[in-house]
């Protein structure tokens, strides 16, 4: 099955700095990598999305890229606000196949 | 948010103990998921559901039992509690329109002594 490593666990920025975190994937046939956020005691939500036939998205101060070659995707948050404090989670799937395959999430601290 | 409920939202059980979660949607999506939340290995599937009598395993569904008989209900059960199944259950939605974001409900946690 599909395996999704996301790196780093944590992360603690200045607030206003920019915030990355990487994952990588090990089925080439997978098409669909969603970011989920999950603030403390809360649900998972999902925050922006990427489809395999697209190298970039752009969100407001999110963005998500895409490396098919090298089976690997990013979260991007700039300008980073202390409401961005919280656990983010990348996954994978095949687009019509509906299962996720998460990271193991990265917990960011965004420092006043 | 509220379209997607759990219960209990938390629950201690002993080693040995049935347990039932339960997982109630309003909004007759046809996808309903199980996954455990555990620290170290973000949200793994358990069971998921394309529709009303129509399930399949995950990742992890051993000492899982799920059925779902009508559109709105999944529930979870845990047929002889383990204490390597304490853990945070989500129950999730996933509506077939094109788009495929998963709604996930408030979280069960459950502790097994």
């Amino acid at each position: 099955g599909e395996n999704v490593e996301q790196h780093p666990s944590t992360l603690s920025v200045q607030e206003g700095d920019s915030a990355v975190i990487k994952c990588t994937y090990s089925d080439s046939a997978s098409n669909y990598f969603p970011w989920y956020k999950q603030e403390l005691g809360k649900r998972p939500q999902l925050i922006i999305d990427i489809r395999s036939n697209v190298g970039e998205k752009k969100d407001q101060r999110i963005a998500v890229t895409l490396n098919k070659t090298a089976k690997h995707f990013s979260l991007h948050i700039t300008e980073t606000q202390p409401e961005d404090s919280a656990v983010y989670f990348c996954a994978a799937s095949l687009i019509n196949d509906y299962k996720l395959s998460f990271g193991a999430g990265t917990t960011v601290t965004v420092r006043a | 948010d509220a379209g997607i409920t759990q219960s209990p939202r938390y629950k201690i059980t002993e080693t040995g103990r049935q347990v039932t979660l339960m997982c109630h949607q309003t909004w007759s999506h046809s996808y309903m998921f199980w996954y455990r939340q555990d620290l170290g290995h973000g949200l793994r599937l358990i069971y998921y559901s394309a529709a009303a009598d129509i399930t399949d395993k995950g990742e992890v569904p051993d000492g899982y039992v799920v059925s779902r008989s009508k559109t709105e209900n999944f529930p979870l059960t845990l047929e002889s509690a383990t204490r390597s199944q304490t853990s945070v259950y989500f129950c999730a939605t996933l509506g077939i329109s094109g788009y495929y974001e998963q709604y996930f409900g408030p979280g069960t946690r459950l502790t097994v002594t």
